[in-house]
C-alpha cells in the first residue's frame, strides 16, 4: 500500500529565506503531483513531474523529482509572504487502478 | 462548464440522516476522484472512477458511503445515516485520461453533522 509523508508538517520562515519541503514515498511511483491550498480554498495545481530527475521551477517554488530515492522536495526561494499556504504532494499509485495518494501537507507560514 | 462544480457547498444535517453530494467534472474529463478532508487536516481517498472501468472504492470509509458516476460525467456521492465524524470538506477532481497535467480540484462540500 502507498505511503506518502510530508515534513515538515509545519514550517514558519521569515521572508527572503529559503527552505525545502519533503515529500517520501513507500512504493514505486512515477507521477507526482504538488498542489497548493490557501485557507477555506480548494487546490490548485503547481507541478506535475512525470519522470526521474524531473525538475520544474515557478517563480520562487522549485520542484524536484528522484523515483530512485522516492523522493521529491519543492524548494522555496527567497520566501514572500504570498507563499504562505498548505502544501500537498500527491504520488500516483502503479498497481491496481492509478490513483493519487496525498502526502499530510505542509503548513507554511512565512512572516514579514 | 470552465471548470469541476461541486453541490451544495455547504450541507448541514442532523445526525443519522442522508445526504448527496453532487459534482459536476470539466467535460470530456474521464477521471474523477472524490476526496475527504476533515479539519486541518491531509487529503483522504475515497473513490475513483475512470471512464467505463469499474470504480476503485477501496477508500470508502464504511457501507454508509456509496458513489456513482452518471454517463461517464456527473458523479454522487451518498452518505447514509450521517455520523458526527462524516463531517468535513468532500473535494471532487477531475483530470482527462492520463491526467499528464495535474487535476482540477471543485471548491468542496463542507458537511456539517449536527
Amino acid at each position: 500500500e502507498l505511503k506518502v509523508e510530508q515534513n515538515p508538517l509545519f514550517l514558519s520562515m521569515q521572508e527572503g529565506k529559503n527552505y525545502t519541503i519533503y515529500c517520501n514515498y513507500s512504493t514505486t511511483s512515477d507521477r507526482l503531483y504538488w498542489y497548493r491550498q490557501d485557507p477555506g480554498k480548494s487546490l490548485e495545481s503547481l507541478f506535475v513531474l512525470l519522470s526521474n530527475g524531473a525538475v520544474k521551477q515557478e517563480g520562487r517554488l522549485m520542484a524536484s523529482l528522484d523515483t530512485k530515492a522516492r523522493l521529491s522536495t519543492l524548494h522555496i526561494t527567497a520566501a514572500v509572504h504570498d507563499l504562505s499556504a498548505t502544501y500537498f504532494c500527491a504520488v500516483r499509485t502503479t498497481s491496481g487502478t492509478y490513483k493519487y495518494i496525498f502526502g499530510t501537507g505542509t503548513r507554511l507560514k512565512v512572516l514579514a | 462548464g470552465a471548470g469541476v462544480s461541486q453541490s451544495p457547498s455547504n450541507k448541514v444535517t442532523e445526525k443519522g440522516k442522508d445526504v448527496e453530494l453532487r459534482c459536476d467534472p470539466i467535460s470530456g474529463h474521464t477521471a474523477l476522484y472524490w476526496y475527504r478532508q476533515s479539519l486541518g487536516q491531509g487529503l483522504e481517498f475515497l473513490i475513483y472512477f475512470q471512464g467505463n472501468s469499474a470504480p476503485d472504492k477501496s477508500g470508502l470509509p464504511s457501507d454508509r458511503f456509496s458513489a456513482e458516476r452518471t454517463g461517464g460525467s456527473v458523479s454522487t456521492l451518498t452518505i447514509q445515516r450521517t455520523q458526527q465524524e462524516d463531517s468535513a470538506v468532500y473535494l471532487c477532481a477531475s483530470a482527462p485520461a492520463l491526467g499528464l497535467y495535474g487535476y482540477t480540484f471543485g471548491s468542496g462540500t463542507r458537511l456539517t453533522v449536527v
